[in-house]
This record gives structure tokens, sequence and C-alpha cells, in this order.
């Protein structure tokens, strides 16, 4: 098993359709992170969770919803989603090196990506 | 702002040495990290710094001055492979990941 498993690898919407991403880690990590990377942009930070909690949300539109339902599996659910959405999700997990509240990431350790193309 | 800046797009020829430089402006600093992106493959962990100097990895190796809020990172007796994304990341006094664009490495024979 890869460390960091992520499917569907390609998934093409229509902008009112429904569906989910879906990540898995074989890691131990207590972390688990979505990005979103476009061409020739930095890679935005969008949801990140510790134990499960979710710890930080980057004021990401509400037709994403992340659900973690245990600290191996993380999900992006999709839906009324906009041409602009497309790009390349990527999961991530790590060891959180924090104490406290906030998520001291480690080093990272991602999936391939999901290419998502919505029409 | 916080703001990463490196080259969008670099080339080299194999065998040769390639630098790829990474300045930034961040609130705090705690470490920089260079990562290497493949094209369609997940992004792989090259090294992090947190100190001043040089960290050398095999073929790799990444620099960092705080004082000049700059890194660099160099590859020795370049590859065909090396052809990829290199991105630059630093961590601020939030622990929030900073990313750059990413310099997109070609390499020639």
């Amino acid at each position: 098993e890869t460390g960091v498993t992520q499917t569907p690898r390609h998934l093409v919407m229509g902008m009112t359709n429904k569906k989910s991403l879906k990540c898995e880690q074989h890691l131990g990590h207590n972390a688990m992170y979505w990005y979103k990377q476009s061409a020739k942009k930095p890679l935005e930070l969008m949801f990140v969770y510790n134990f499960k909690e979710q710890t930080e949300n980057n004021s990401v539109p509400s037709r994403f919803s992340p659900e973690c339902p245990n600290s191996s599996h993380l999900f992006l659910h999709l839906h009324t989603l906009q041409p602009e959405d497309s790009a390349l999700y990527l999961c991530a997990s790590s060891q959180d090196l924090g104490t406290g509240v906030v998520t001291v990431t480690g080093e990272l350790f991602f999936g391939e990506g999901s290419r998502l193309t919505v029409l | 702002g916080q703001n990463i800046d490196q080259p969008t797009e670099m080339t080299a020829t194999e065998g040769a040495i390639v630098q790829i430089n990474c300045t930034y402006q961040t609130s705090g600093f705690n470490g920089l990290f260079w990562y290497q992106q493949h094209a369609g493959e997940a992004p792989t962990f090259l090294s992090y710094n947190v100190l001043d100097g040089l960290e050398e990895k095999g073929r790799f190796s990444s620099f960092l001055s705080r004082s000049k809020g700059y890194s660099y990172l160099l590859l020795k007796e370049l590859q065909m492979k090396d052809s990829a994304s290199y991105l630059c990341a630093v961590m601020d006094s939030n622990y929030q990941l900073i990313w750059g664009a990413g310099t997109k490495l070609i390499i020639k024979p």
C-alpha cells in the first residue's frame, strides 16, 4: 500500500452534480489536509484535520464540504461547483508536531491528486 | 502580506549544476521546505532548513539565510529524471505553510 491514496484520479462533472473525493493514509499520521493546486499558482490550503477535528478552514466556499470520519480517511464532498473550481486537488498527511491548538506541520506526504474538471 | 518568490521556469543541461532561488517575506519564520513534483505525480519532500547554512543530501543541497529571507536548492550532476517542478514553502510564526508557485526545471541532453 502506498502512503497516501486518492480516488478518483480524474473526475469530470457538471455544475449541478454531486461527487466526492476520497483520501486514505496508511502512515499512522494524525493530521490530514486538502490542498488545491492550479497551474502556475501556489498551493492553496483548504482544510486541516487533526485527530479528526477540523482545525482550519481557509475561507473555502460552502460548495466544498470536508468529512473526516477517522484519522486515516478524508473526504471532500463537491456540489454545485463552478468551472473555476477545475484544478488538481491534493490530499496530504503529516504528524502534528505541536502540543496545542495549532497544527504544526511536519513533513507532508501527498497523494497523487484528483484532477477535477467542471463543465 | 506574505510572499514567496521563485523563478517560474529554468532550463539546464544534463550533467551540469543548477541553483533554484527562493526569496520570502513572511510573518515570522519556523523553517523552509523544498518539495519536488514530477508532472502528474505527488509532491515529495526534499529538504527542511531552519538554521542558516547549507544542508547537503546526495546530489541535492539546500541553503538558508534568514537575515536575507533567501534560500536556494542546488542540484548537481543533473539527470533527465530531475526534470520536475520544485516548490519552496515557508512556515510562518503561526505554523502556517506559505507556498511559492513552484519552479519548473527542464533538463536538456
